[in-house]
């Protein structure tokens, strides 16, 4: 069965830093994989899809890479801004299913 | 393009009496989730429908949950009896494709006391 991790569970950096939300999984056979981000009593939003034959997808000031073999994503926001908090999780799609991590609580610091 | 709809938002019940949520999809995606989000917790499916059929509902806890997506586009999903554990966000999603990905609704927060 897929298991989906992220580290660090919470995480508060001061505006304008840069930072990178990890997402790593068991097993490499996915179909690809997707971000999203959840403001507090709210739905998740998409925020960025790979597919399982990219590398990286960009978005703004948002990139996400992909490294199916060693089963990691990461989640790159450039020059972050208060308006970035919130929690970000990562799901993986096997084709059959999504599995999702618990997600990186952020809070940028003004 | 209309974004996936819930309603209700938000439901406080008694233990042990049944609620109900609803979801209209986005129009044309013929799959169609539900998710069941514990405070600190990623989503867990409950049930995942491809136009009305159920692909996989293993995780559906079926002495008490119950779905169903008769017309193959919106779905109601029901608690009966509810658990205070049951106490959660519940999640729709819809899908066109595998390859593009889903999409979420705001979710219904339920609250059992």
């Amino acid at each position: 069965k897929q298991e989906v991790t992220q580290i660090p569970a919470a995480l508060s950096v001061p505006e304008g830093e840069n930072l990178v939300l990890n997402c790593s999984f068991t097993d490499s056979a996915i179909y690809n994989l997707q971000w999203f981000r959840q403001d507090p009593g709210k739905g998740l939003t998409s925020l960025l899809l790979i597919q399982s034959s990219q590398r990286e997808q960009t978005s703004g000031r948002l990139n996400a890479s992909l490294d199916k073999s060693s089963g990691r994503s990461t989640l790159y926001i450039a020059a972050s801004q208060p308006g970035d908090s919130a929690t970000y999780l990562c799901a993986v799609n096997t084709g059959n299913q999504f599995y999702f991590g618990t997600g990186t609580s952020l809070t940028v610091i003004p | 393009e209309a974004g996936v709809a819930q309603s209700p938002r938000y439901k406080i019940i008694e233990k042990r009496q049944s609620v109900a949520f609803w979801c209209n999809p986005i129009s044309g995606h013929a799959t169609l989730y539900w998710y069941q989000q514990i405070l600190g917790q990623g989503p867990k499916l409950l049930i995942q429908f491809q136009n009305n059929g159920v692909v996989d509902d293993s995780q559906l806890p079926k002495d008490r949950f119950s779905a169903e997506r008769l017309k193959g586009v919106d779905s109601t999903l029901k608690i009966q009896p509810a658990k205070l554990e049951d106490s959660a966000v519940y999640l729709c999603a819809s899908s066109l494709d595998v390859a593009l990905g889903q999409f979420f609704g705001p979710g219904t927060r339920l609250t059992v006391l």
